[in-house]
């Protein structure tokens, strides 16, 4: 059984251009969250998305927007990229069923996004 | 902002029980401790929460204090692939999960 998988691993812009990442979730998730994940910091909440919608949403601004499928996989994508966009960003998934959801969020091993 | 406070760093002896804390005193009653460790270049992994009550699994146990305003996560006999990043934290079920900078956890062989 696949975990939670992200493409692409590693992956170079310049300033001002656009990036999509993507993520699937672990098998019979449907929940998906990202995060962003600075050098030598904790992972920080960007948002989370559930039935196709943003459900919950960090400090982040609109150049980070998102997507979610039918088949629950998510896309992250970033516009007019900054220098301090260059971080490690991590796609989590979750089940959610019933009262007790959200228990646990397995991870990817993210993407590493470099801007120029 | 993060609910907790953890140690920057600490160091266990291999085979020794590896004993980290972490400080809530804030929380509330609808809060749960949960435990994940980041190992180098891999994403954040789950490995224990709990309420009020002493929790143990195949991984690890967690202590949680009477007042719940603190808690220990407690690795039996640590060994080298323990070496990570441990975050504590504490969260309403259903919410998202807030990381702080955690502990940094060295096995020493």
């Amino acid at each position: 059984d696949a975990g939670v998988t992200q493409s692409p691993t590693h992956l170079i812009k310049t300033r001002g251009q656009q990036v999509t990442l993507r993520c699937f979730p672990k098998s019979g998730h449907d929940t998906v969250s990202w995060y962003q994940q600075a050098l030598g910091q904790g992972p920080q909440f960007i948002f989370q998305y559930y039935e196709e919608e943003e459900r919950q949403r960090g400090n982040f601004p609109d150049r980070f927007s998102g997507h979610q499928f039918p088949n629950y996989s998510s896309e992250l994508n970033v516009n007019a990229l900054l220098l301090g966009d260059s971080a490690l960003y991590l796609c989590a998934s979750s089940p959610r069923t019933g009262p007790t959801t959200n228990e646990k969020l397995f991870f990817g091993s993210g993407t590493q996004l470099s801007v120029l | 902002d993060a609910k907790t406070t953890q140690p920057t760093s600490m160091d266990c002896a291999e085979g020794r029980a590896a004993n980290l804390p972490c400080n809530h005193s804030t929380i509330s009653g609808n809060e749960y401790v949960y435990w994940y460790r980041q190992i180098h270049s891999q994403g954040p992994q789950y490995i224990i929460h709990g309420l009020k009550n002493n929790e143990t699994n195949e991984m690890a146990s967690l202590i949680i204090t009477e007042d719940r305003k603190s808690s220990t996560l407690i690795l039996p006999h640590a060994t080298l692939r323990d070496t990570a990043v441990y975050y504590c934290i504490v969260r309403v079920r259903d919410d998202k999960i807030i990381f702080g900078k955690g502990t940094r956890l060295h096995i020493l062989p």
